[in-house]
């Protein structure tokens, strides 16, 4: 079966500028995460989505980010205006029907740095 | 609040031996916690899940523990080889809606030389 995709894979953005990300979950994932992981340091996580609702986002920026999950199945994570702090992976995340006792399959995630 | 340690300086053991990582949480009591591989460049991948209820899960090489009363799991490599180098990473639930919220810990770096 085809893995969680992602991109881009790469991104270069001044501070103060706009992007966005885009993920396409594993087929029939009911649950999808974005995560944040900062170099040398655990994935943080910034959503959740259960289908097209949100379930957690208490740790989401939500000055300057935003993310949604249209449709219930593939999701956009933007951040406008970006921040230098912001350079990190963004990892994408599904999980089937978000029970709990399951693993979550990762994609292999948009390096984004910030100047 | 939660917090969820593990090493975080790199783990270097010779080829052939048990590498053993630590994971150690604070402040909660989840009903089971995973385990996962990242190597550089890549996402986590799954490798293991042991309940409460459970003290020890094997699976090939690995073994992972889960004392609930030190708030500790231990997860071991047996005959270690240098394609196990990578990053380590323990996750617990920590929902508070149903719906399975993973943390992760910081990771701990393997390194295995030949």
């Amino acid at each position: 079966e085809a893995g969680v995709a992602q991109s881009p894979r790469y991104k270069i953005i001044e501070k103060r500028q706009s992007v966005a990300f885009w993920c396409n979950p594993i087929s029939g994932h009911a649950t999808l995460y974005w995560y944040q992981q900062i170099l040398g340091q655990g994935p943080k996580l910034l959503i959740q989505f259960q289908n097209n609702g949100v379930v957690d986002d208490s740790q989401l920026p939500k000055d300057r980010f935003s993310a949604e999950r249209l449709k219930g199945v593939d999701s956009t994570l933007k951040i406008q205006p970006a921040k230098l702090e912001d350079s990190a992976v963004y990892l994408c995340a599904s999980s089937p029907k978000g029970q709990q006792n399951t693993e979550a399959f990762f994609g292999q995630g948009t390096r984004l740095t910030v100047v | 609040s939660q917090k969820i340690e593990q090493n975080s300086e790199a783990l270097n053991i010779q080829e052939g031996k048990t590498a053993t990582l630590t994971c150690n949480y604070t402040n909660y009591s989840p009903a089971y916690l995973q385990w996962y591989r990242q190597d550089p460049g890549r996402g986590p991948v799954f490798l293991l899940l042991i309940r409460e209820n459970e003290k020890e899960k094997r699976k090939e090489r690995l073994k992972v523990t889960f004392d609930t009363t030190l708030k500790q799991s231990l997860f071991h490599i047996t005959a270690s080889q240098p394609a196990d180098s990578a990053t380590y990473l323990c996750a617990l639930d920590m929902s508070t809606t149903g719906f399975q919220k993973l943390v992760f810990g910081t990771g701990t770096r393997l390194l295995v030389s030949p």
